[in-house]
This record gives structure tokens, sequence and C-alpha cells, in this order.
């Protein structure tokens, strides 16, 4: 079936530290990928979504690409600030099925 | 804009006491979606209404009942809480069932005693 795996964390960084987030998934026909974040107390909103091979999402400063051969969306920041201390999920969804698909979310803690 | 509003936002409740929590958007979106969320468990889907007059059982729907009751509203409802559904609740829609992104409330934190 459709799934998403990401790595879980806690993951820790001290400001200005370069982050990765891998995101890999499985799913059938084209998917539409996603990252959501989620600040603590709050909701989830998008961060930032690709709809097809090698496209490249973007938001404040953070990028990922949508490789189709590494089924990979992996998500970047050159230089973490203690604001972007959040939960972080990865997820997908698709013309072929009803529901968005989530990973089980990955914290981020950055320390001054 | 509002975008997803959820009521209430925080509710304490006894074992075997009933609910409702309420969801609207004000976006004109086909889809509406509940969520709980829970330590270490990532978003689990309780239920969804891909379009008006439509619901569907998600993930962990035991325990719970839906209602569509219009384009813009899709509430959750809870007929004998337990200890288990302590949660974090969250609504969410988008503008169709199988393409876009979702637009998430702020959440209900619920806790049964």
């Amino acid at each position: 079936g459709n799934s998403v795996t990401q790595m879980e964390g806690p993951v820790t960084l001290s400001e200005e530290a370069f982050l990765t987030i891998n995101c890999t998934y499985t799913a059938t026909g084209y998917p539409s990928l996603f990252w959501y974040v989620q600040y603590p107390g709050e909701g989830l909103q998008l961060l930032l979504k690709a709809t097809k091979a090698d496209d490249k999402g973007s938001n404040k400063g953070f990028e990922a690409t949508y490789r189709k051969e590494t089924t990979s969306f992996h998500l970047e920041k050159g230089s973490v600030q203690v604001s972007d201390s959040a939960v972080y999920f990865c997820a997908l969804t698709g013309t072929s099925y009803d529901k968005v698909i989530f990973g089980p979310g990955t914290s981020l803690s950055v320390i001054p | 804009n509002a975008g997803v509003t959820q009521t209430p936002k925080f509710q304490v409740l006894k074992t075997g006491q009933s609910m409702t929590l309420q969801c609207a958007q004000d976006m004109n979106h086909n889809s509406m979606y509940w969520y709980r969320q829970d330590p270490g468990m990532g978003l689990r889907l309780i239920y969804y209404s891909a379009s008006e007059g439509t619901t569907d059982k998600g993930e962990v729907p035991n325990g719970y009942n839906v209602s569509r009751l219009n384009k813009r509203e899709f509430s959750l409802r809870l007929e004998s809480a337990a200890p288990s559904q302590t949660s974090v609740y969250f609504c969410a829609s988008r503008e169709d069932y199988n393409t876009g992104e979702l637009f998430f409330g702020e959440g209900s934190r619920l806790t049964v005693l």
C-alpha cells in the first residue's frame, strides 16, 4: 500500500546548522508530495509541496526536491534558527486515492 | 479569512459522557477530515467526508460518529467517552478529495477522566 517513511528524531541542532530530514515514500501512480510543519500548540500548516518528478518546493529557506528514481522528498535548510523548532511531517496524496498519507513526524529542536 | 475553525479548544469529560466536536471551514472546500494526534503515534485519520453527503471510515473510527451537516460543517461525536480517547483532535479540509493540500484547524484537546 501507500506509505511514507521519515526519520523520527528527535533532532537537535545548534543555530545556523544545516538541516536534512529524510523522507521516502511508496505509492502507486504519480503522487503529490508535501512537507507540513507543526509549531508548538498549533495545527499543521503546509510548508512546501511538489506535484511532479524533479519539482523543487521551497518556502522560508526550506527546500525539497521530488526524486522519483529514489522515491524521496528530503527536506533541507542551510541555516536553521531557533524559530524553526517544530515537528515536520512528510505526506503524499494522489489522484487514485482519497486520503493524505502522513509520515510519523520528525521533532526538531534548535538551540542557540 | 478564518480558514478551519474548531470548537471547543479544550474539554474535560468523565468516562461515559458524550460530546460533539464542531468544525467549520469557509474556503468552499469539498472534502473534510478528522484526525487524532497522540504522542509517538503521529496523525491518525478517524473519519472523512470526500464530498457533501458522504462519509467514510479512516484508520481508527471505533467509538466515533460523524455528520457532514452541510458543505461547511463536519462534526465528530463521541457517544460514550473512554480514557483511550484522550487526545488532540484536528479537523482539516481541502478543495477536492484526491488533490491538493490540507488546511488544518488549531486543534481540540480532549481529556477523558
